[in-house]
């Protein structure tokens, strides 16, 4: 079955400091890979996608993700974090499971808290 | 533009008692509609998913049944609720033009088992 692995379930940082969330996948073929954002008190909204093409995607807010297929990963950056990153991150993957079906699996979130 | 809304936004109810959780997408047609539970570190769960009217996909066994007796409505049911049932439930939608397996999610209904 296929499966997502954050492997971190709460970092804390200061602001100003570099930021990588990891994520690693299961499955070897084709995936579309995605990271949401649950800002406190607010809804699911993404943050960046990777579909194919260039493996570096730029998100919003200054966030970006780097896909290596070698290594099944697909990690969160940010240079440097500010107060208002603070939130609750989550990696997903959608495969195709069958003719028009997919699946799609979240990991089970890594929740940031950025210290002013 | 596409919105969805979920209500009620929150909920308590006493065990035993029925459940009716409503999601409604606007602005577009033939989602693809999704119910997930989230729970503190354990992520998001999928309940169900709809691909159509009538047609409903569970993914884990439970005390809960989902419906969708419109192309844009999505309702998540049980007729006797558990302490267990107690979380954050999230409905999401998926259009199928130009997929791009992007979901969007409504704000959710955070239900109260006591």
């Amino acid at each position: 079955a296929q499966s997502v692995s954050q492997h971190n379930h709460h970092v804390i940082l200061s602001e100003a400091a570099s930021l990588e969330l990891g994520c690693n996948y299961s499955y070897g073929g084709t995936v579309n890979l995605f990271w949401y954002v649950q800002y406190p008190g607010q809804h699911l909204q993404l943050l960046l996608k990777y579909f194919s093409g260039d493996p570096l995607v730029k998100g919003i807010k200054g966030f970006e993700a780097e896909f290596i297929k070698s290594k099944f990963s697909f990690n969160l950056r940010k240079p440097s974090v500010q107060w208002s990153d603070t939130a609750e991150y989550f990696c997903a993957v959608i495969r195709r499971s069958g003719a028009g079906s997919y699946q799609l699996t979240f990991g089970k979130g890594t929740k940031l808290s950025v210290i002013p | 533009s596409q919105t969805i809304h979920q209500w009620p936004a929150t909920l308590v109810q006493p065990v035993g008692s029925p459940l009716s959780l409503e999601c409604t997408v606007e602005g577009t047609s033939n989602p693809n509609l999704y119910w997930y539970r989230q729970a503190a570190g354990r992520g998001l769960q999928l309940l169900f998913y709809s691909v159509g009217i009538g047609q409903i996909s569970s993914e884990v066994p439970q005390n809960l049944s989902a419906s969708r007796p419109q192309d844009r409505q999505f309702i998540l049911s049980s007729k006797k609720l558990l302490l267990s049932d107690s979380g954050f439930y999230l409905c999401a939608w998926r259009g199928l033009a130009g997929y791009t397996g992007e979901l969007f999610f409504g704000e959710g209904s955070r239900l109260t088992v006591l």
